[in-house]
């Protein structure tokens, strides 16, 4: 049973700076691994979309990467801005499941 | 880009009545759709699959009679909450799967639903 998991569970940090968001999962067989943005009280954003067979992928500010082999993701944000504040979610669709499995989030709050 | 619905945005209703959830893939057919629930700070929780014409699969610990899943179309799927109780006060999310097997999940903007 794939089980997926974001470290940390919170973080803050002050604007400007680059940070770092982790997510693992345990089965490496995976199709794609996906990373959302939710707002409070909203629906999921997606932000970058990684296949099994890509190592990363960038859109603006944001880089995704993925480590089959030792089951993770790191989500790096630079020059970080207030309006960067949201939950951050990972999601796995693992081989021959439709579902996607997601982390528990990463909840980031950047202060002016 | 594909551009998924919810109706209605919030709903407020007493215990014991039936509520209806619709979401809609506005620009693209989807052949499955999923329907999440996400409690306050937590994760999207799974609750059920559903393919166009056939019937949902529910996760485990999801009742199917409490909460009916219908996807006629390539276009809509529904979710009714059956005999609300306060406890089944949650956001609910639905996704839309498209046609290629490539293809991400959209999301809709969630529905909140609070049962006094």
């Amino acid at each position: 049973k794939q089980e997926v998991t974001q470290i940390p569970a919170a973080l803050s940090v002050p604007e400007g700076e680059n940070l770092v968001l982790n997510c693992s999962f345990t089965d490496s067989a995976i199709y794609n691994l996906q990373w959302f943005r939710q707002d409070p009280g909203k629906g999921l954003t997606s932000l970058l979309l990684i296949q099994s067979s890509q190592r990363e992928q960038t859109s603006g500010r944001l880089n995704a990467s993925l480590d089959k082999s030792s089951g993770r993701s790191t989500l790096y944000i630079a020059a970080s801005q207030p309006g960067d504040s949201a939950t951050y979610l990972c999601a796995v669709k693992t081989q021959g499941a439709q579902k996607l499995v997601f982390g528990q989030g990463t909840r980031l709050t950047i202060n002016p | 880009g594909a551009v998924v619905s919810q109706h209605p945005s919030w709903v407020i209703c007493k215990s014991g009545t039936s509520v209806k959830i619709e979401c809609r893939s506005l620009d693209f057919q989807a052949t499955t759709m999923f329907w999440y629930r996400q409690f306050p700070k937590q994760s999207l929780m799974l609750m059920a699959t559903s393919n166009e014409g056939s019937k949902a699969t529910y996760e485990q610990g999801v009742e199917k009679d409490k909460f009916l899943i219908n996807h006629a179309s390539l276009t809509l799927s529904t979710l009714t909450v059956t005999s609300a109780h306060p406890e089944d006060s949650s956001f609910y999310i639905c996704s839309a799967h498209g046609l290629a097997v490539q293809e991400t999940q959209y999301f809709g903007p969630g529905t909140r639903l609070l049962v006094l």
